[in-house]
């Protein structure tokens, strides 16, 4: 089955600098890699995806790369600003089936101080 | 929409009682999953439904039972608990044309 390893576990940074959470997968089938945050007592909520044929991909602040070749994704976040403290999770999964599922990371545990 | 919803919010066992959690999702969707989470262990998945009369075991399905009766409800039965099933436990559900899953706001549970 597919792993999913994701560093580092835990990130500090001073507001306005960026951060970088990266990923490795293991199965080559994998073709859709989500991102979630995850604020404290929340529930996971999706903030960015990216599938196996897009190399890039940005939202304001926020840009997750892909590299098939590696199988390794990463999430980047510019200007970070003490609201984006949480938890993100990265996950792989083979999305061309119809029993397809979400491998999931550990996590990584943002912390941005002003 | 109320989107996916679960109850309870928390809830307390002693070893070796039984309860269900109920998972619910106004959304039309035909995949359902449950979830367990543990501190630094990120998700794993426990059950999932393709649709309404289809489950299959995900990564930790050992303790838990599922049934999948309707398209909008998802229930996860534990039998007998034990202190090694404390966890959060989080549903999630999605379209079948779009991967994005969509979670509930999760059922803490604590075995003692």
């Amino acid at each position: 089955g597919e792993n999913v390893e994701q560093h580092p576990s835990t990130l500090s940074v001073q507001e306005g600098d960026s951060a970088v959470i990266k990923c490795t997968y293991s199965d080559s089938a994998s073709n859709y890699f989500p991102w979630y945050k995850q604020e404290l007592g929340k529930r996971p909520q999706l903030i960015i995806d990216i599938r196996s044929n897009v190399g890039e991909k940005k939202d304001q602040r926020i840009a997750v790369t892909l590299n098939k070749t590696a199988k390794h994704f990463s999430l980047h976040i510019t200007e970070t600003q003490p609201e984006d403290s949480a938890v993100y999770f990265c996950a792989a999964s083979n999305g061309n089936s119809g029993y397809s599922t979400l491998t999931f990371g550990k996590g990584t545990m943002l912390l941005v101080s002003p | 929409n109320a989107g996916v919803t679960q109850t309870p919010k928390f809830r307390i066992l002693k070893i070796g009682q039984s309860m269900t959690l109920q998972c619910t999702q106004d959304m039309n969707h035909n995949y359902m999953y449950w979830y367990r989470q543990d501190p630094g262990m990120g998700l794993k998945l426990i059950y999932y439904s393709v649709g309404a009369g289809i489950t299959d075991k995900g990564e930790v399905p050992n303790g838990y039972n599922v049934s999948r009766s309707t398209t909008e409800d998802f229930p996860l039965r534990l039998e007998l608990a034990a202190p090694s099933q404390t966890s959060v436990y989080f549903c999630a559900s999605r379209s079948g044309g779009l991967e994005t899953q969509y979670f509930g706001p999760g059922t803490r549970l604590l075995v003692l």
